[in-house]
């Protein structure tokens, strides 16, 4: 089966820097996505990685090694609005996006 | 980035009604559309997937009758929950992948509706 692990819950400090894990096991990959999510919103688009490697974006990089079957989400000076769920999804073979359950990820000043 | 826009935000509905949520993308034309669940503390549960002019394909579970899902533009899909129970009382949250999200498959998600059905 297809499956996507990722820690159900993290805390961190404001001003610090938190690394969220992701491993899967899917049936073909066409790229892995990480997804924040506000409580009672929609999740918004944070990344995409289809190479491995790291992709910087401001305060948030994602990193993906596809022969590990791993990925992490990195957020550094952290702020209290990044007090949220993070979702790791992967594209699988037929293109439909396969969810972990997220990570609720809560910052402490 | 693209913009998908869902309507209502929230809706409260009596048991046995039914209720309409539209899915609009209004800057690209979304060839493909998703419609997801999730209920409090879990993540998001794919429905259904429709393409523009055809079917919807539904997720093992997911009773096709019950959830009616239109998808007759490029730029508008529905669902429809008929007869509404209060277990079906969920946040519902389509998202569409089109032109705008290339060859990311990148997808762009509306804001959510939230049903309460007493």
């Amino acid at each position: 089966g297809q499956n996507i692990d990722q820690p159900t819950e993290m805390t961190a400090t404001e001003g610090a820097i938190v690394q969220i894990n992701c491993t899967y096991q899917t049936s073909g990959f066409n790229g892995l996505f990480w997804y924040q999510q506000h409580a009672g919103e929609a999740p918004t688009f944070l990344s995409y990685n289809v190479l491995d490697g790291l992709e910087e974006k401001g305060r948030f990089s994602s990193f993906l090694s596809r022969s590990k079957g791993y990925s992490y989400l990195l957020l550094k000076e952290l702020q209290m609005k990044d007090s949220a769920s993070y979702l790791c999804a992967v594209l699988d073979s037929n293109y439909q996006l396969i969810w972990g359950a997220g990570t609720k990820l809560i910052i402490k000043p | 980035g693209a913009v998908v826009s869902q309507h209502p935000s929230w809706v409260i509905c009596k048991s046995g009604t039914s209720v309409k949520i539209e899915c609009r993308s209004l800057d690209f034309q979304a060839t493909t559309m998703f419609w997801y669940r999730q209920f409090p503390k879990q993540s998001l549960m794919l429905m259904a997937t429709s393409n523009e002019g055809s079917k919807a394909t539904y997720e093992q579970g997911v009773e096709k009758d019950k959830f009616l899902i239109n998808h007759a533009s490029l730029t508008l899909s529905t669902l429809t929950v008929t007869s509404a129970h209060p277990e079906d009382s969920s946040f519902y949250i389509c998202s569409a992948r089109g032109l705008a999200g290339g060859d990311t498959g990148e997808l762009f998600f509306g804001e959510g509706s939230r049903l309460t059905v007493l």
